[in-house]
């Protein structure tokens, strides 16, 4: 098993344009979340998912939109990029068969110019 | 909403000595608490859990303790190396199910050989 990817690893982008970070788990896991990462902040969760079809918002969600359509892809889409979006994000998967364990990718770090 | 306080910020110790980690919540309801091991350029991975119904756990050097009354948990390393040198992060979950984590700041231990 891959586990959780996350494309791309890097990406810079300029005020205002949009993107979608990528994200996909092949352990067949029914929750999956976003997480950003900033400097003295922890992690906090951005959005997430019980299951395809299902989402809902997490702890900072304004300026992100998610969409599950398959079990196995949960992109995170920023539709106009503002400096305060600069982060390192993370995707994880969880079930409920290991105690909801979160299974985190390796993160994509975003920069906005 | 939940509120997770980590102590300290960073930690030096030299190779087999004890470290400890401390983290506080605010939320009474809190039922669930991981530590999570970031090393650079890493996803968070998970170490340890305990859930409210237990006051200690072990797994080989890795401790955690919790104490419901006074709202705190923390992590215990024995007998540390230098490859424990990570970004250490405690969270904390009220919720059944899918568990919105609510993390704290990190703790930066360095192991000196």
């Amino acid at each position: 098993n891959a586990g959780v990817t996350q494309t791309p690893k890097f990406q810079v982008l300029k005020t205002g344009q949009s993107m979608t970070l990528q994200c996909a788990q092949d352990m067949n896991h029914e929750y999956m979340s976003w997480y950003r990462q900033d400097p003295g902040m922890g992690l906090r969760l951005i959005h997430y998912s019980v299951g395809a079809g299902i989402t809902d918002q997490g702890e900072v969600p304004n300026g992100y939109n998610v969409s599950r359509s398959t079990t196995e892809d949960f992109p995170l889409r920023l539709l106009s990029a503002a400096p305060s979006q600069t982060s390192v994000y993370f995707c994880a998967s969880s079930y409920k068969d290991r105690g909801y364990e979160q299974y985190f990718g390796p993160g994509t770090r975003l920069t906005v110019t | 909403g939940e509120n997770v306080e980590q102590h300290p910020s960073t930690l030096s110790v030299q190779e087999g000595d004890s470290a400890v980690i401390k983290c506080t919540y605010s939320d009474s309801a809190s039922n669930y608490f991981p530590w999570y091991k970031q090393e650079l350029g890493k996803g968070p991975q998970l170490i340890i859990d305990i859930r409210s119904n237990v006051g200690e756990k072990k797994d080989q050097r890795i401790a955690v303790t919790l104490n419901k009354t006074a709202k705190h948990f923390s992590l215990h390393i024995t007998e540390t190396q230098p490859e424990d040198s990570a970004v250490y992060f405690c969270a904390a979950s009220s919720h059944t199910g899918f568990q919105k984590l609510v993390f704290g700041t990190g703790t930066r231990l360095l192991v000196s050989p």
